[in-house]
């Protein structure tokens, strides 16, 4: 098993460029959350998916867009990337419809907006 | 708005010291997490603990929890240069998990 995949590990845009992370995991789990993480803070929930069908707001959802495409994938879009929005990304998964059990995350995309 | 703070924000000890971090929280939760990070990676899940519960053992890991302080401590005995990391509590008193800003433990061989 895979767990939880992220592509690009890397992306670099100029602002005003859109673009489209992708997550997959394959452990059969229900929900997944997509995070952001800043120099010296926590993760921050951006977007989440409590199953297949839905999706919510989290912390800090302005300038994000989300699709949970089917139960294995759910992506995180830009449509106008701004210098605010350098920051590595982070999806994640866990089986339970709720918070009691552990999150698996994925290994980041790191991007940088000029 | 972060529900969770570490104490101390960095740590840095010897090869076979005790690691303790703490973290307060603001809110009534179901749960409180701790997770590991290392340099470049995700975050992977250490013990969760439930609000009912006052301490936890897995391995090297002790977790106290007390919900009257909203406090928790994350313990590491007989530490390793491999526990070398970032230490994140995250609690849950929703749907959401919120994530505090993390210790940086730091183990010298």
């Amino acid at each position: 098993n895979a767990g939880v995949t992220q592509t690009p590990k890397f992306q670099v845009l100029k602002t005003g460029q859109s673009m489209t992370l992708q997550c997959a995991q394959d452990m059969n789990h229900n929900s997944m959350y997509w995070y952001r993480q800043d120099p010296g803070m926590g993760l921050r929930l951006i977007y989440y998916s409590a199953s297949e069908g839905t999706t919510d707001k989290g912390e800090v959802p302005n300038g994000y867009n989300v699709s949970r495409l089917n139960k294995r994938e759910f992506s995180l879009r830009l449509e106008s990337a701004a210098p605010s929005q350098t920051s590595v990304y982070f999806c994640a998964s866990s089986e339970a419809r709720g918070p009691y059990n552990e999150q698996f995350f994925g290994p980041g995309t790191r991007l940088t907006v000029l | 708005s972060q529900q969770g703070e570490e104490d101390p924000q960095a740590l840095s000890i010897q090869e076979g010291e005790n690691a303790t971090m703490n973290c307060s929280y603001k809110t009534s939760i179901n749960n409180l997490q701790w997770y590991r990070q290392n340099s470049g990676r995700g975050l992977v899940h250490l013990i969760l603990i439930r609000s009912n519960e006052r301490e936890k053992h897995s391995g090297r890991l002790r977790v106290t929890l007390d919900t009257s302080k909203k406090s928790s401590s994350l313990l590491i005995t007989a530490s390793r240069a491999a526990d070398t990391a970032s230490y994140f509590c995250a609690t849950a008193g929703g749907f959401k998990t919120i994530f505090g800003a993390g210790t940086r433990l730091f183990v010298k061989a």
